[in-house]
This record gives structure tokens, sequence and C-alpha cells, in this order.
């Protein structure tokens, strides 16, 4: 697509359950992010993806996430058992993945997640 | 790991130039130092990358000194519009992992 999709862009969950959110990268982008924002708060990153291989997953909160990509493109963002510090807008972006450092990240608009 | 340190916020005046400048003193020898500027309720977006010496585009320029161990942002002739949040982006050296330091929180008078 023109630009990086994310979906549902605005997300009211129950304390508790699970949530998936999706990101829909730029055609022929082979890394993938993730990234959460909290209210008034800066960018934390969360995973990224090189292909479908996610190299490190050591920004995910805890283990009630994960983050899976399918097929180089689609990834998706699961929260199970959410709690109320998950609300946040998490925010997907994509980028060509080459080596040499000049990545320039494309981001979603961003998915907002309210748990009550 | 990399990381960035820059102002948490800075406020000026319609017309004047701004400048915000980075410190990224782990950054790989190979990696680009990127800009990006975030409004609320949007995702960042790009504003310019370079590696080294002087980068312009049409709506900012940016200054690496020669040993790329921080980088200036700067924004010549401010007006309300630019008023965001301000990012310089590092990248943990070998891998795609993208970290974003504290941001600086521009404020344009008029």
């Amino acid at each position: 697509g023109a630009g990086v999709s994310q979906s549902p862009s605005n997300k009211v969950t129950e304390k508790g359950k699970d949530v998936e959110l999706r990101c829909d990268p730029i055609s022929g982008h082979t890394a993938l992010y993730w990234y959460r924002q909290s209210l008034g708060q800066g960018l934390e990153f969360l995973i990224y993806f090189q292909g479908n291989s996610a190299p490190d997953k050591s920004g995910l909160p805890s283990d009630r996430f994960s983050a899976e990509r399918t097929g180089g493109s689609v990834s998706t963002l699961t929260i199970q058992r959410t709690q109320q510090e998950d609300s946040a807008v998490y925010l997907c972006a994509s980028s060509l993945g080459t080596i040499s450092g000049a990545n320039v990240l494309t981001f979603g608009a961003g998915s907002r997640l309210t748990v009550l | 790991l990399a990381k960035t340190t820059q102002p948490i916020s800075m406020d000026s005046y319609e017309g004047q130039e701004v400048n915000i400048t980075c410190s990224h003193n782990n950054i790989a020898t190979n990696d680009y130092i990127t800009w990006y500027q975030q409004f609320p309720s949007q995702g960042p977006r790009f504003i310019i990358q370079g590696y080294k010496t002087k980068v312009t585009n049409e709506v900012a320029s940016l200054f690496i000194p020669a040993d790329r161990k921080s980088s200036t942002l700067s924004l010549p002739r401010v007006s309300l519009s630019d008023t965001a949040v301000y990012y310089c982006l590092s990248r943990t050296s070998g891998t795609y992992k993208y970290i974003f330091g504290t941001g600086t929180r521009l404020k344009v008078l008029a």
C-alpha cells in the first residue's frame, strides 16, 4: 500500500480481555517495528521484525505481549489479559531494512487502546 | 545500547531560527542520523537524515560535526505550525532496533 495501515484505530476493551492490533506495512519494506506511546510520553520500543523473524523481543513489557509477522508483510500485536496500564497508542512503522544504516521509518497513524 | 540525549523543551517565537542539538555518543560507524517530528495524535514523521557535515532539504538543515557524536537540527523561520515534538533517532549497532530519545517539545509563540 501507499502507507502503513493500522487497525483498529481505536479499541476500548475491558480489563482481562485479549486484544489484537494489526499493522500492514508499505509493500516491499522488510523491516517492521512496534512502539508504544503512553499519554504525553515518548515512544517505547517493543519489538522489530526483519522479514518474519523477530531478533529482539526484549522490549515487550511482559509475557502477555506477543507479536508475529507472516509472509514478510502483515504483523499482529496481541495483548492477553489486558490491564489498565496497557492503555496507550500502539504505533507501527516499516522501513526498507537496508544494511547501510540509512533506514527511514514510516509510521502508521496508530491504534489507541483504552482498557477500562 | 545506543542512546540519545536532547533538551526536553524549547520555546521560540515565530520567524526565529531554532536549533535543537542531540548527542549520540555511541552511534554506529555506518549509521545515519535521523530526525522526526510528531504532532499530537499522529505518528512521527521523517524530517531529515544525514551522515556527516551538512544536509539541507525544504524544511530543515542538519549539521553533523566530524566526530559524529552530536547533531543539530536547524529549523529556519519557525511558524506556529512547527509546534511539535522533535526526536533524534539512534540504532543499536548491528540491528534494526531503533530507540527514540525523550524528544524535544518545541513551542512556537506568536
